[in-house]
C-alpha cells in the first residue's frame, strides 16, 4: 500500500503543451512538497503546502501552479512546457510536530519535454 | 540560508568493506535535523538515517552509522559490511527545527555521492 503515490510515473510531451502530475498521500500528514531533480541529480524544493495553504514558493516560474484540493493531495500543473522543464519531479509529505522530521517521498515522475 | 555540501561526487567500496561518505553544512541555527537519503537506480528516495542536532549521541541503524560533529558542522555516513544493494546515490539533507517562516519544513539537499560497490 503506497504511502505517497504520484501519477504518471513517466510523461513525454511536446514543448508548449500543458501537463499535470498528481500526488496523493495516505499517511495523514499535514504538509506536502514538490521537489525537482534535474539532470545532474540535484534536488531543489519548489513548493510546500500545509493543510492546503501555500507555505513555501521557491523561485519557480509562474507556469508552474500547485493545487491542493485537500491535505492528502497536492497536484502540480505546468503550462507552456519548455525543454528545461525536463526533470524528475518528486512529491513528498511530512507530519507536523512529528518527532522525526523526515520527509516521505513518492517514486518520482519523469517528465521529458521534446 | 542553509547550505549542504557533499565533496565526494563518487566513492567506491569492495563488498564487505567499510566506506564513509562526507557531508558538511552551514547554518546559524542550533536546532535542526540531518538526514541521509539513498536513491537507487529505481529513483525512489529512501531514508537511511536521521540525527537530531540536540542529541549528542550518534545515530545508528544496523550497518549504517553517522559521525555528527556539531561544532564542525559535519555529518558523515559510515556504511559497514557493504553489500551490493548499497550501491546508489546518497544525499545528505538538512531541515530546520524552527517553526514558522518561509523556509519552514524545507529540506535542503547536498549534491549527492554516487556509491559503487564492487563484488
Amino acid at each position: 500500500d503506497t504511502a505517497v503515490s504520484q501519477t504518471p510515473k513517466y510523461l513525454v510531451t511536446q514543448m508548449g503543451n500543458d501537463k499535470s502530475i498528481k500526488c496523493e498521500q495516505n499517511l495523514g500528514h499535514d504538509t506536502m512538497y514538490w521537489y525537482k531533480q534535474d539532470s545532474k541529480k540535484f534536488l531543489k524544493i519548489m513548493f510546500s503546502y500545509n493543510n492546503k495553504e501555500l507555505i513555501i514558493n521557491e523561485t519557480v516560474p509562474n507556469r508552474f501552479s500547485p493545487k491542493s484540493p485537500d491535505k492528502a493531495h497536492l497536484n502540480l500543473h505546468i503550462n507552456s512546457l519548455e525543454l528545461g522543464d525536463s526533470a524528475v519531479y518528486f512529491c513528498a509529505s511530512r507530519i507536523e510536530g512529528g518527532p522525526t522530521g523526515e520527509l516521505f517521498f513518492g517514486e518520482g515522475s519523469r517528465l521529458t519535454v521534446l | 540560508a542553509q547550505t549542504v555540501t557533499q565533496s565526494q561526487p563518487e566513492m567506491s567500496v569492495q563488498e564487505a568493506e567499510t566506506v564513509t561518505l562526507s557531508c558538511t553544512y552551514d547554518t546559524s541555527e542550533s536546532d535542526y535535523y540531518l538526514f541521509w537519503y539513498k536513491q537507487p537506480p529505481s529513483r525512489q528516495m529512501i531514508l537511511v538515517i536521521r540525527q537530531e542536532a540536540y542529541k549528542q549521541q550518534n545515530a545508528t541503524e544496523n550497518r549504517f552509522s553517522v559521525n555528527f560533529q556539531k561544532a564542525a558542522k559535519s555529518f558523515s555516513l559510515k556504511i559497514s559490511d557493504s553489500q551490493l544493494g548499497d550501491a546508489a546515490m546518497y544525499f545528505c539533507a538538512y531541515r530546520s527545527a524552527r517553526a514558522g517562516g518561509t523556509s519552514y519544513g524545507k529540506l535542503t539537499f547536498g549534491q549527492g555521492t554516487i556509491l559503487t560497490v564492487h563484488p
